[in-house]
């Protein structure tokens, strides 16, 4: 069973607000990811991270930041939400070795922007 | 370009056998994952296949031919709960889960 919570799990806001979503992990995984998924559309990553101090963009391009400075803790923060940041916004864990791939994902966490 | 594609959505029958397909193209082959998500829920991983074959884990196999961006995923004696989303990814280098997933299939089990 996956050890990788986030808070919370929805959340609605207005314009303007700055809103951090947390992601924590208990299974001392160096990777993590965040990765935006819009309904019924594939998942783009948009933040990773190899460990503590290192972060970098995904492929999707994203207003957001992450950043690590605990190995179990990987936040997002949205300084200035806005609508077109509607989506669920999942963060993922991973090992290392021939399954890096195979990404342990929290629950989600699902942001509406009015 | 990335692209991974598979159909939209598929409809079988509780007993029957499935196959759903993937196709992709990308930079680079490092792996091909097939994850499963419920509605409202985070996907979780089914399987991981890097050379070509089959790979079997109970009612679930996987298949992959890199030759010609090729895989499915296989699942026999389908029951209700296996109505869900499949979903393809790849990854397109080494020792990263940077991946590149597809849209989904999504999966309605009738009885």
């Amino acid at each position: 069973e996956a050890d990788i919570y986030q808070t919370p799990r929805y959340l609605v806001i207005g314009t303007g607000k700055k809103i951090t979503l947390e992601c924590s992990q208990t299974m001392g995984h160096d990777k993590m990811y965040w990765y935006q998924q819009d309904p019924g559309m594939e998942l783009h990553l948009i933040h990773y991270s190899y460990g503590v101090n290192s972060t970098e963009k995904g492929d999707l391009s994203s207003e957001s930041t992450v950043s690590r400075i605990r190995t179990e803790h990987f936040p997002l923060t949205l300084e200035s939400a806005r609508p077109s940041h509607t989506s669920q916004y999942l963060c993922a864990s991973s090992g290392t070795g021939d399954h890096t791939g195979e990404l342990f994902f929290g629950e989600g966490s699902r942001l509406t922007v009015l | 370009g990335q692209n991974i594609d598979q159909p939209t959505e598929m409809t079988a029958t509780e007993g029957a056998i499935v196959q759903i397909n993937c196709t992709y193209q990308t930079s680079g082959f490092n792996g091909l994952f097939w994850y499963q998500q419920h509605a409202g829920e985070a996907p979780t991983f089914l399987s991981y296949n890097v050379l070509d074959g089959l790979e079997e884990k109970g009612r679930f196999s996987s298949f992959l031919s890199r030759s010609k961006g090729y895989s499915y995923l296989l699942l026999k004696e389908l029951q209700m709960k296996d109505s869900a989303s499949y979903l393809c990814a790849v990854s397109p280098s080494s020792n990263t889960g940077k991946l590149i997933f597809g849209q989904g299939t999504t999966l309605q089990v009738k009885p």
